[in-house]
């Protein structure tokens, strides 16, 4: 089984500021996805990287794809209290249809 | 919206006693998963299918088995429910996710399931 580290595991920052999760692994995944989690609610897709130093950008979200197609980071710019939740990063095995979760960040924006 | 339900959503039962939770898509996308969600453990894949019938085992499989009769249902079952498995329980559906176009996995809302 191919493991994907998660860090920090909680970050709680004010709001206008910015912050980085990182997303590690050992094992080269075919793609990765990142998801965000609400309270009581099942995680949804914020965005796919695909190709090795592939960057993504979602409004004030920046996703990164390393080279080597190991490990991932997510940047928020100017952080709002509407982008607290739970964030997980998400590595697809090139064999098998399966995802490979992140332990998780947990975010807190505090207004 | 993705089309997909589980229930029930809250289950409190006894330790020994067999529980199954049911997940139903009205998507028509060919694989199914179960995972569980545990504080500082993210989502770990319980058992998954790739077609009717065809179900294989995820990295926390112990203790549990699935069935998947129709592309529409897939069901977890707990044989002899014991407090560790406590947890919250999401079931997901995707259609191909491995390639250069993976597609996205959609979550159901989850059961939450007590152990007593």
């Amino acid at each position: 089984t191919q493991l994907l580290e998660q860090s920090p595991q909680f970050l709680s920052i004010q709001e206008g500021e910015n912050l980085t999760v990182y997303c590690n692994s050992s094992s080269v995944f075919s793609s990765l996805q990142w998801y965000r989690q609400e309270p009581g609610e099942g995680p949804v897709l914020l965005v796919t990287v695909v190709t090795g130093g592939e960057v993504k950008k979602l409004k004030r979200l920046t996703f990164q794809f390393g080279d080597a197609r190991k490990d991932s980071s997510l940047h928020i710019t100017a952080a709002q209290p509407g982008d607290t939740g739970l964030y997980l990063c998400a590595g697809v095995e090139a064999a098998g249809n399966k995802l490979t979760f992140g332990g998780g960040t947990r975010v807190l924006v505090k207004p | 919206d993705a089309g997909i339900t589980q229930s029930p959503r809250h289950k409190v039962t006894e330790t020994g006693t067999p529980v199954t939770l049911r997940c139903h898509q009205t998507e028509n996308h060919r694989y199914m998963y179960w995972y569980r969600q545990d504080p500082g453990h993210g989502l770990r894949l319980i058992h998954y299918s790739y077609g009717v019938k065809d179900t294989d085992k995820g990295e926390v499989s112990d203790g549990y088995s699935v069935s998947r009769s129709k592309t529409e249902d897939f069901l977890l079952t707990l044989e002899s429910a014991t407090s560790s498995q406590t947890s919250v329980y999401f079931c997901a559906i995707s259609d191909q996710l491995a390639g250069p176009t993976p597609n996205e996995q959609f979550f159901g809302p989850g059961t939450r399931l007590t152990v007593l």
